[in-house]
């Protein structure tokens, strides 16, 4: 059964500062991973998704990588803004068009 | 981009009643649609994916006969929470996946969530 963790579960940082996300997952035969964003009381928000076969996703100041043979993708976040405030997601997808599973969520904070 | 909207954004009920949520894809069709609840402080966990046209698929531990699914359509699902009680209050997504030329794209496009309440 595959498992997802997501480390910290929570971080505070001052704004500017460059942060990475973790996340691991137990099973490493996965189809794509994918980051998302929850504001509070809200849905989520797709980042970035990395097919099994990339390394890396660059979007703006988002920067995902892929270890597949490890189980792990880091989600860095460049120059943090108090905007970026929220609930950091990754899932994992075992197959074409199958279901996700989601890790527990990183809530990070950025302080002005 | 594709858009998944949530009908109703909150509702609060007494118990022993049924709460209808709809989920719908605005711009896109969708034969796959798949819905989440989430407690607070946790992560999301699939209740069910549903498919337009057939019986929907629970996962383990979900009652069917409780969450009620209704995929009629190519942009609209339905889920029926029948004789709600306080633990069913949750927050419950639902998500889509958008076809292009015929094939299922892997993206899941959430909706914005439905928060019940069952007093």
């Amino acid at each position: 059964k595959q498992e997802v963790t997501q480390i910290p579960a929570a971080l505070s940082v001052p704004e500017g500062e460059n942060l990475v996300l973790n996340c691991s997952f137990t099973d490493s035969a996965i189809y794509n991973l994918q980051w998302f964003r929850q504001d509070p009381g809200k849905g989520l928000t797709s980042l970035l998704l990395i097919q099994s076969s990339q390394r890396e996703q660059t979007s703006g100041r988002l920067n995902a990588s892929l270890d597949k043979s490890s189980g792990r993708s880091t989600l860095y976040i460049a120059a943090s803004q108090p905007g970026d405030s929220a609930t950091y997601l990754c899932a994992v997808n075992i197959a074409s068009g199958s279901r996700l599973t989601f890790g527990e969520g990183t809530q990070l904070t950025v302080n002005p | 981009g594709a858009v998944v909207s949530q009908h109703p954004s909150w509702v609060i009920c007494k118990s022993g009643t049924s709460v209808k949520i709809e989920c719908r894809s605005l711009d896109f069709q969708a034969t796959t649609m798949f819905w989440y609840r989430q407690f607070p402080k946790q992560s999301l966990m699939l209740m069910a994916t549903s498919n337009e046209g057939s019986k929907a698929t629970y996962e383990q531990g979900v009652e069917k006969d409780k969450f009620l699914i209704n995929h009629a359509s190519l942009t609209l699902s339905t889920l029926t929470v029948t004789s709600a009680h306080p633990e069913d209050s949750s927050f419950y997504i639902c998500s889509a996946r958008d076809m292009l030329a015929g094939v299922i794209q892997e993206t899941q496009y959430f909706g914005p969530g439905t928060r019940l309440l069952v007093l």
